[in-house]
């Protein structure tokens, strides 16, 4: 199957910007959908498509994405926003129709 | 509101199975495909496979490929993982997660997730 590869860990300071990226052959074809994580909590998607947020995700969230890579970009991050975020799309080899994710990105917002 | 409710954690013994429920509420269960998803301590997340809720057609991660089945029982809405010959490695939180899209298309988008079954394997 084909991989994303994510920074392991990112930093921002209160209220900046921060991008968070994903590369991979499968973003080629297929968008990036990203996922946020708190401790001992489950994932949630906060951005998935072109760049679309489900209801109740702040406007601060926004996705794009260039070629092989995908980016979560945070505009004026939180102090709620520290978590661990994963990106996934739709495997574009081997198994057509599985799913392949990031190893996480680990924000921390100081 | 749309929600997905798992089934109580695990004790396994290596070579024993598992199987984990999900139950789905607040919208069709035979409208969306069913992915789960599993993260070991401290590692991240990890696709195991979907379900299509509505055939029951499966389509698993080579990984686990002859150790997973996944299955559905539409009277009561619910979606089960059974995952056999457990070993030490498999000790892992479990979720089901509903795809996003709706009509039986697939999206591999996720949302939302149930809260997790935690399994452990051990001795």
């Amino acid at each position: 199957s084909s991989e994303l590869t994510q920074d392991p860990a990112v930093s921002v300071a209160l209220g900046q910007t921060v991008r968070i990226t994903c590369q991979g052959d499968s973003l080629r074809s297929y968008y990036a959908s990203w996922y946020q994580q708190k401790p001992g909590q489950a994932p949630v998607l906060v951005i998935y498509g072109k760049n679309n947020r489900p209801s109740g995700i702040p406007d601060r969230f926004s996705g794009s994405s260039s070629g092989n890579t995908a980016s979560l970009t945070i505009t004026g991050a939180q102090a709620e926003d520290e978590a661990d975020y994963y990106c996934n799309s739709r495997d574009s080899s081997g198994n057509h129709l599985g799913v392949v994710f990031g190893g996480g990105t680990k924000l921390t917002v100081l | 509101q749309v929600q997905l409710v798992q089934s109580g954690a695990e004790v396994k013994k290596p070579g024993a199975s598992v199987k984990v429920s999900c139950k789905a509420s607040g919208y069709t269960f035979t409208g969306y495909y069913m992915h789960w998803v599993r993260q070991a301590p401290g590692q991240g997340l990890e696709w195991m496979g979907w379900i299509n809720p509505n055939s029951g057609g499966t389509n698993y991660a080579q990984k686990f490929q002859g150790r997973v089945t996944m299955t559905r029982d539409t009277s009561i809405s619910t979606a089960y993982m059974e995952l056999s010959r457990l070993r030490s490695d498999d000790t892992a939180v479990y979720y089901c997660a509903r795809d996003k899209g709706g009509q039986l298309v697939l999206l591999w988008w996720f949302d939302p997730w149930g809260q997790g079954t935690l399994v452990t394997v051990s001795s």
